[in-house]
């Protein structure tokens, strides 16, 4: 397909463990962000590439949480000794560059749960 | 400075009525200002997008109206249909801000 594509869809682990989160983007976008979503809520920023960079980590929550994307396409978005606080929907997005009027295209998520 | 203020939560509209959703936002500058449509389990879908240039957008039964002055823009959805019962969100972003900051959303459901 063409649009973003996150794997797994559904992930539930019990506290205290890793887990790994990828995103495939749309093929050529050089840009790729991560958000949070938490039950009712909005989405909260994570982390921003552009390219195998990531010039903005501000939204992540601690430090058991971390990114990378390599050769420009694939990210993976890890959280480590998982917490309950931790439950929500991850989502990527993606878009062609990193400017602010780009529109950034979503996959479906990956719900995690923490048991 | 950041936030962005979307109101009401939630919104229950008959068929072939009107729905409106609201947002309000404080950094000026902000200069893209795009609205997503989601459905339970999907990710969020961008739906329409308005630049500050311009005061008014539509693409069929949706318009944004844009007021740069009191830093407000709206979602019109005309004709609603049940099928438009979905979670929107509205997001902002500008200069040297890539990433959007989105509303909390608002919960529409369009009675048949």
């Amino acid at each position: 397909g063409a649009g973003v594509s996150q794997s797994p869809s559904n992930k539930v682990t019990e506290k205290g463990k890793d887990v790994e989160l990828r995103c495939d983007p749309i093929s050529g976008h050089t840009a790729l962000y991560w958000y949070r979503q938490s039950l009712g809520q909005g989405l909260e920023f994570l982390i921003y590439f552009q390219g195998n960079s990531a010039p903005d980590k501000s939204g992540l929550p601690s430090d058991r949480f971390s990114a990378e994307r390599t050769g420009g396409s694939v990210s993976t978005l890890t959280i480590q000794r998982t917490q309950q606080e931790d439950s929500a929907v991850y989502l990527c997005a993606s878009s062609l560059y990193s400017d602010s009027n780009q529109p950034q295209h979503f996959g479906d998520g990956t719900r995690l749960s923490i048991l | 400075q950041q936030q962005v203020k979307q109101s009401p939560q939630s919104l229950i509209v008959q068929k072939g009525g009107i729905s409106i959703i609201n947002c309000a936002y404080e950094n000026t500058a902000f200069d893209y200002f795009p609205w997503y449509q989601q459905f339970p389990g999907k990710g969020p879908a961008l739906l329409i997008a308005i630049r500050p240039d311009v005061s008014e957008k539509k693409e069929g039964r949706f318009t944004i109206s844009f007021n740069k002055s009191a830093k407000q823009f709206s979602l019109h959805i005309m004709d609603s249909q049940p099928g438009d019962s979905a979670t929107y969100f509205c997001a902002a972003s500008g200069s040297g801000t890539y990433k959007y900051i989105f509303g909390t959303g608002t919960r529409l459901k369009v009675l048949a």
